[in-house]
């Protein structure tokens, strides 16, 4: 079956610093993947997404490759900024699918 | 304008109570999903509708009942709730059911089961 599997969190960084956040997927097919953000008290909202292997997704500073080679899809920002301190999930759709898995989240904080 | 809207914002109610939770999206949009997000954040997807038919039924206790009166509404009718209901509940809705589709989610509904 189709799972995510994210790094536990919290993660915890000083502004400024790089972040990495791990993503490896198993799926038949050929899913789209996904990264969102939630931050506190708020609703998910798309942070980036990429439909195919090779192709990067990038949004506020923030990158993912579609790895599938390795089923991976981490999540990248070279510098965080304290605004940052959200839960991010991984997610995948697959092909002709009509739900989308959720990873567990890993939960950022960003200390100034 | 608010896309994807749900009532109520909080929900605090007893148990053996039966309690409704409203959504609305004004995007347009096909299908339309709820999930249960548990306190460690954990999301599970319960009910997907596309078009008003229900294409997605997890296993959820008999005693959650959705339904979507048009494209645009899909409500969440709990009974008999019990404490292990308490949780924060998601409405979520996208263009269709399908790869690369993102979906936009709502504020959340806050039920806490006393």
């Amino acid at each position: 079956g189709n799972s995510v599997t994210q790094m536990e969190g919290p993660v915890t960084l000083s502004e400024e610093a790089f972040l990495t956040i791990n993503c490896t997927y198993t799926a038949t097919g050929y899913p789209s993947l996904f990264w969102y953000v939630q931050y506190p008290g708020e609703g998910l909202q798309l942070l980036l997404k990429a439909t195919k292997a090779d192709d990067k997704g990038s949004n506020k500073g923030f990158e993912a490759t579609y790895r599938k080679e390795t089923t991976s899809f981490h999540l990248e920002k070279g510098s965080v900024q304290v605004s940052d301190s959200a839960v991010y999930f991984c997610a995948l759709l697959n092909t002709g699918g009509f739900k989308t898995i959720f990873g567990a989240g890993t939960r950022l904080f960003v200390k100034a | 304008d608010t896309a994807v809207s749900q009532t109520p914002k909080y929900l605090v109610t007893q148990m053996g109570n039966d309690k409704s939770i409203k959504c609305e999206q004004n995007l347009g949009h096909d299908t339309m999903y709820w999930y249960k997000q548990d306190s460690k954040k954990f999301l599970k997807i319960m009910f997907s509708y596309n078009n008003k038919e229900l294409i997605i039924n997890e296993t959820v206790p008999n005693r959650f009942s959705p339904k979507s009166p048009d494209k645009a509404h899909l409500n969440l009718h709990i009974n008999s709730l019990e404490l292990g209901d308490s949780a924060v509940y998601f409405c979520a809705s996208s263009q269709i059911a399908g790869a690369g589709e993102t979906q936009y989610f709502g504020p959340g509904t806050r039920l806490l089961v006393l």
